[in-house]
């Protein structure tokens, strides 16, 4: 069974531009969440979507958003960049809403200069 | 406030020690608690999963253990290889929130 998948590895963008991250959950997984690590706050919770709502939201301005598709895939939206936007931007996914299991991503790696 | 504090920020040790990592936690009630650890450049990997009413989980050379009274959970590693150099991250997962992230625990292992 294939984990989860997160497109891109690595990214580096521009301040001012805007970003899309890919996240493809384990097969049959319908939660898809989405965090923010950085070395001096460690891992921040972004959102939470499931069967394609969002369930749950972190304390992120609007800059940052998302979407889940039918299929469960999720992409991640950052517009505006900003330098402390530069992070690794992880996605778990679970079998439902609020399950103890969270399986993660390899992240992406968001460099903004 | 709802927080998750670990210790020590950082550790070294030498290959074949014993280890032990400290997680407090102020978040109450919590449906459990987890340990992760994260290689570098990777997304974690979960260890081990308590609920309140546990005392002790192991994972192979990994132990953690739970004390819901005085609010405390420990992470043991035994026996520590090269391959524990990594991240170890402590997660309370409350009833009605959002699951609360430690800052974790930096692990060196030396030969």
């Amino acid at each position: 069974k294939a984990g989860v998948t997160q497109t891109p590895r690595y990214l580096i963008k521009t301040r001012g531009q805007q970003v899309t991250l890919s996240c493809s959950p384990i097969s049959g997984h319908r939660s898809v969440s989405w965090y923010q690590q950085t070395p001096g706050q460690g891992l921040q919770f972004l959102f939470e979507y499931f069967s394609e709502t969002q369930r749950n939201k972190g304390n992120f301005p609007g800059r940052f958003s998302g979407r889940q598709f039918s299929n469960s895939r999720s992409e991640m939206n950052v517009s505006t960049l900003e330098l402390g936007d530069s992070a690794l931007y992880l996605c778990a996914s679970s079998p439902n809403s609020g399950t103890n299991i969270q399986y993660f991503g390899a992240g992406t790696r968001l460099s903004v200069l | 406030k709802n927080q998750v504090e670990q210790s020590p920020q950082s550790l070294i040790i030498l290959e074949g020690k014993n280890c032990t990592l400290q997680c407090n936690y102020t978040v109450s009630p919590f449906s459990n608690l987890r340990w992760y650890k994260q290689d570098t450049g990777r997304g974690p990997v979960s260890l081990t999963i308590m609920t309140f009413s546990e005392n002790t989980k192991s994972n192979g050379r990994y132990t953690a253990t739970l004390d819901a009274d005085t609010k405390q959970s420990s992470l043991h590693i035994t026996a520590s290889q090269l391959s524990d150099s990594a991240s170890y991250i402590c997660v309370v997962s409350p009833y009605t929130d959002k699951l609360i992230f430690g800052t974790g625990t930096r692990l060196q292992v030396f030969p």
